[in-house]
């Protein structure tokens, strides 16, 4: 089974400042990766996932992850934040046959 | 576009209650979960099912039961409700994972047990 860890449970950050979300999973052959989000009071939406090819990859509103199977992390990154980006966000990995979520990031983006 | 629909989006229950979540998909989905969110402890899988007829029990099956008699609905029942089980229930659907494929949500269902 798959172990999927974030490493921040709380991020504060100021308005327009960079973010970056932190996830690491246990090793594995081959695996997908996810990052959800979830807004106040609702269901988890995609963002962005990993599936092959390029290590980088671009989500909505603005996010990117970089895969890096050394590290067995999928971090998530916004250069500028915005106030709507507040929410909770999951990573998650599937390997073909589940899938396994992190904990949570809540980001709170101050004004 | 309705997706994953649960219901009801809120309800109380009393201790020793009994009550049915409703979850429908439109989206020709084999397949469809169960996940209760609890404050930072993310998402525990109580059922799946991989299609008609088919359920299994995910990490926290006790206290629950689910019934999968057609491709769009999965109900999960709550016997004998207990406090435990104050949490926020989401209903789930995807295509067979293994092509990468990706696990669309309901809107979440807010239970409270007292």
């Amino acid at each position: 089974a798959q172990s999927v860890t974030q490493l921040d449970s709380q991020v504060p950050v100021f308005e327009e400042a960079p973010v970056e979300l932190r996830c690491n999973y246990s090793s594995s052959v081959s695996v997908y990766l996810f990052w959800y989000v979830q807004y106040p009071n609702q269901g988890l939406q995609l963002l962005l996932k990993y599936l092959s090819g390029s290590t980088l990859v671009k989500g909505i509103n603005g996010f990117e992850a970089e895969f890096n199977k050394s590290q067995t992390s999928f971090h998530l990154r916004k250069p500028s934040v915005h106030i709507s980006d507040t929410a909770e966000y999951f990573c998650a990995v599937s390997d073909g046959n589940q899938f396994y979520f992190g904990t949570g990031t809540s980001l709170t983006v101050i004004p | 576009n309705a997706g994953v629909t649960q219901t009801p989006k809120f309800r109380i229950l009393k201790i020793g209650q009994s009550m049915t979540l409703q979850c429908a998909q439109d989206m020709n989905h084999n397949y469809m979960y169960w996940y209760r969110q609890d404050p930072g402890m993310g998402l525990k899988l109580i059922y799946y099912s991989v299609g008609a007829g088919i359920t299994d029990k995910g990490e926290v099956p006790n206290g629950y039961n689910v019934s999968r008699s057609t491709t769009e609905d999965f109900p999960l029942r709550l016997e004998l409700a207990a406090p435990s089980q104050t949490s926020v229930y989401f209903c789930a659907s995807s295509k067979p994972l293994g092509s990468g494929n990706t696990i669309y949500f309901g809107e979440g269902s807010w239970l409270t047990v007292v």
